[in-house]
């Protein structure tokens, strides 16, 4: 069965520290795999990648994708309170998106 | 672009009564599809469209739930009769499969309670 494991759950920090979210899958048929922001609403798109080792930069924003070893990584560096929401890393298969659980991210002042 | 419609925004109801669900997608994309989210179980497909037509409904949890799609404009996601367990935000996305890049947009959702 696909499935898209994130970890951590849930993390706290202060303003100006750096994260770093895990996303592992086990996907056949692998496509491209897509990292999402949520805060109150709807899931906003931030990245998608379908390379091995080309970092994709937003910002204070980054991602890269390891299809080796089956994992991306999301990198926020000088967080900021705005950066407090879910993150929701997704992956492509042949033909639809499977959702992992989210990481759920605060960022206080 | 409106983007993507969903109503109700927020539906409360008793259990065993009927809802539905509503979505139109962003003209012009040809896939659409709908996600439960709930805290235990994050989100999870339910049933997608392509060219309005259900490719694979095997994320629909029991018969109470079924879709349609009988336009490239409308979507309904109907569950009868409701029950409490199915409390959960319902989302409806869409994208254009004539493109490489797969990125769903979502709906801003439908909160449903059912008591």
């Amino acid at each position: 069965e696909d499935k898209v494991v994130q970890s951590p759950l849930s993390l706290v920090v202060h303003e100006g520290d750096t994260v770093t979210l895990n996303c592992s899958y086990e996907v056949t048929n692998f496509r491209s795999l897509l990292w999402y922001k949520q805060e109150k609403k709807a899931p906003t798109f931030l990245f998608m990648l379908t390379s091995s080792g080309i970092e994709k930069k937003s910002g204070r924003l980054s991602s890269i994708l390891d299809k080796k070893e089956l994992f991306s990584i999301l990198n926020i560096t000088a967080t900021q309170t705005g950066d407090s929401a879910v993150y929701l890393c997704a992956v492509l298969n042949t033909d639809k998106l499977i959702f992992g659980t989210g990481t759920r991210l605060q960022v206080f002042p | 672009d409106a983007g993507v419609i969903q109503s109700p925004r927020h539906e409360v109801t008793e259990m065993g009564q009927e809802v539905t669900l509503r979505c139109k997608p962003i003209s012009g994309h040809n896939s659409l599809f709908w996600y439960r989210q709930t805290m235990m179980r994050g989100l999870e497909l339910l049933i997608y469209f392509n060219n309005n037509v259900p490719i694979d409904d095997s994320g629909m949890p029991e018969d109470r739930f079924s879709a349609k799609m009988p336009n490239a404009s409308f979507s309904t996601l109907k569950i009868q009769p409701s029950e409490p367990r199915d409390s959960a935000v319902y989302f409806c996305a869409s994208d254009s499969r004539t493109g490489a890049t797969n990125v769903l947009t979502f709906g801003a959702g439908s909160r449903l309670t059912v008591l």
